[in-house]
């Protein structure tokens, strides 16, 4: 298995819900990425989890809460979203913390704050 | 703070031209540089990686070079495909120096049309 798995695809989501988004991987990675993208922009990298522990948060609001259950999935809990936290979310992950040998991408979850 | 930058923008050319997409990077101090493919509204494709102590990496049609003394990469695009048409971004790679875990850096892209 060479995939990193995102659901949902699609997420629509008023400001008051509270949602959550999964990532998952079986490749045997040490460390996992969110990065977030707007429309025409480049991914912005939000959290990094090495060996299952938070290592760089990106000053990322505190309705967005990354969770790292085991070394296989991670999660990222949201609440009282803003119609601008709208975007493309992407996960990664690397085989180890240095990302020597790359990154692997998810296909993203598309999501809609209204 | 690192800075990457690519060059064009966007770029429309007829099928079968071989084309040069650019990226530049103004820390040097970086442990590998990859190249992605973006659909629209999907998520990233990676397409090479090249590791710091590289000049070069070829796959397919494409071939990447890294010059980290000048802060720059190429992607090279041979006989091009309408299917090639994406956006195509570079990252770089950088230690985040405290606390584990790398960062990765994006260029702002270069929007690709092959047209037939």
């Amino acid at each position: 298995d060479t995939e990193v798995t995102q659901t949902p695809k699609h997420l629509v989501m008023g400001m008051t819900n509270k949602k959550s988004l999964k990532c998952e991987q079986h490749m045997g990675h040490r460390a996992m990425y969110w990065y977030k993208q707007k429309a025409k922009k480049p991914p912005e990298l939000m959290f990094v989890y090495s060996y299952e522990k938070l290592s760089i948060n990106e000053s990322v609001p505190s309705r967005f809460s990354p969770e790292c259950p085991n070394s296989s999935l991670l999660n990222l809990h949201l609440h009282a979203l803003q119609p601008e936290d709208s975007a493309l979310y992407l996960c990664a992950s690397s085989q180890e913390d240095r990302g020597i040998y790359g990154y692997t991408f998810g296909s993203g979850t598309r999501l809609t704050v209204v | 703070k690192q800075e990457v930058t690519q060059i064009p923008a966007a770029l429309s050319v007829p099928e079968g031209e071989n084309l040069v997409l650019n990226c530049s990077f103004t820390d040097s101090a970086i442990y590998n540089l990859q190249w992605f493919r973006q659909d629209p509204g999907k998520g990233l494709t990676s397409l090479l990686l090249i590791q710091s102590s590289q000049r070069e990496q070829t796959s397919g049609r494409l071939n990447a070079s890294l010059d980290k003394s000048s802060g720059r990469s190429t992607l090279y695009i041979a006989a091009s495909q309408p299917g090639d048409s994406a956006t195509y971004l570079c990252a770089v790679g950088l230690n985040a120096l405290t606390g584990g875990g790398n960062k990765l850096t994006f260029g702002t892209g270069t929007q690709l049309k092959v047209e037939l």
